[in-house]
């Protein structure tokens, strides 16, 4: 059975620092792996998907990279800012007889503070 | 902008009563899941169907709980009767999938709050 852990499970930064958000995964028969950000109240806005045959996905500040066969992967926010503050989740899609299934890690908490 | 539409956004209902929640999934999409998300477990999938075809749905309390898709634009989640413990947020998702393709990026609804009293 899959599972996905997420570190840490909360993190409180001023405005302007570089951090980096971790994921592991047990099963690397994975098919690809998304982050997302979740705020308060709403629902899951997809961040990055990186498919399995990659290494890294850069948007804007965000940068994410995977390693498939360590089961990690590593989502970057440079510089960030108030508005960054949410919740965010890996998701990892699966392969061989769960094809298509996707599961969560239990999120990181994040707080930029001004 | 293509969404996923869920219906209700916000439900309370007595104990006992069923719950139907409704979900449309983007236009296209071949793949839909529900979620349930509550604080101590996390997002846990329910179900999962491609082309209308339910592929897992082992997560599902199935004494209770149904999932169906009688169109490719409708999906449903049904609870008869719902328990208190029911209460949280049911999510829909939807992308596309196709066997030889690893699947891409997964669009999620905005979420079906639920509260059983």
């Amino acid at each position: 059975k899959q599972e996905v852990t997420q570190i840490p499970a909360a993190l409180s930064v001023p405005e302007g620092e570089n951090l980096v958000l971790n994921c592991s995964f047990t099963d690397s028969a994975i098919y690809n792996l998304q982050w997302f950000r979740q705020d308060p109240g709403k629902g899951l806005t997809s961040l990055l998907l990186i498919q399995s045959s990659q290494r890294e996905q850069t948007s804007g500040r965000l940068n994410a990279s995977l390693d498939k066969s360590s089961g990690r992967s590593t989502l970057y926010i440079a510089a960030s800012q108030p508005g960054d503050s949410a919740t965010y989740l890996c998701a990892v899609r699966q392969g061989g007889t769960s094809y298509g299934k996707l599961t969560f890690g239990q999120g990181t908490i994040l707080t930029v503070h001004p | 902008d293509a969404r996923v539409t869920q219906t209700p956004r916000h439900k309370v209902t007595e104990m006992g009563q069923e719950v139907t929640m409704r979900c449309q999934p983007i236009l296209g999409h071949n793949t839909v899941f529900w979620y349930r998300q509550t604080m101590m477990q996390g997002l846990e999938l329910l179900a999962y169907f491609r082309n209308r075809a339910p592929l897992d749905d082992s997560g599902m309390p199935k004494d209770r709980f149904s999932a169906e898709m009688p169109d490719a634009t409708l999906a449903t989640l049904k609870i008869q009767p719902s328990e208190p413990r029911d209460s949280a947020v049911y999510f829909c998702a939807s992308g596309l999938s196709f066997q030889r393709q690893p699947g891409n990026t997964i669009y999620f609804g905005e979420g079906s709050w639920l509260t059983v009293v």
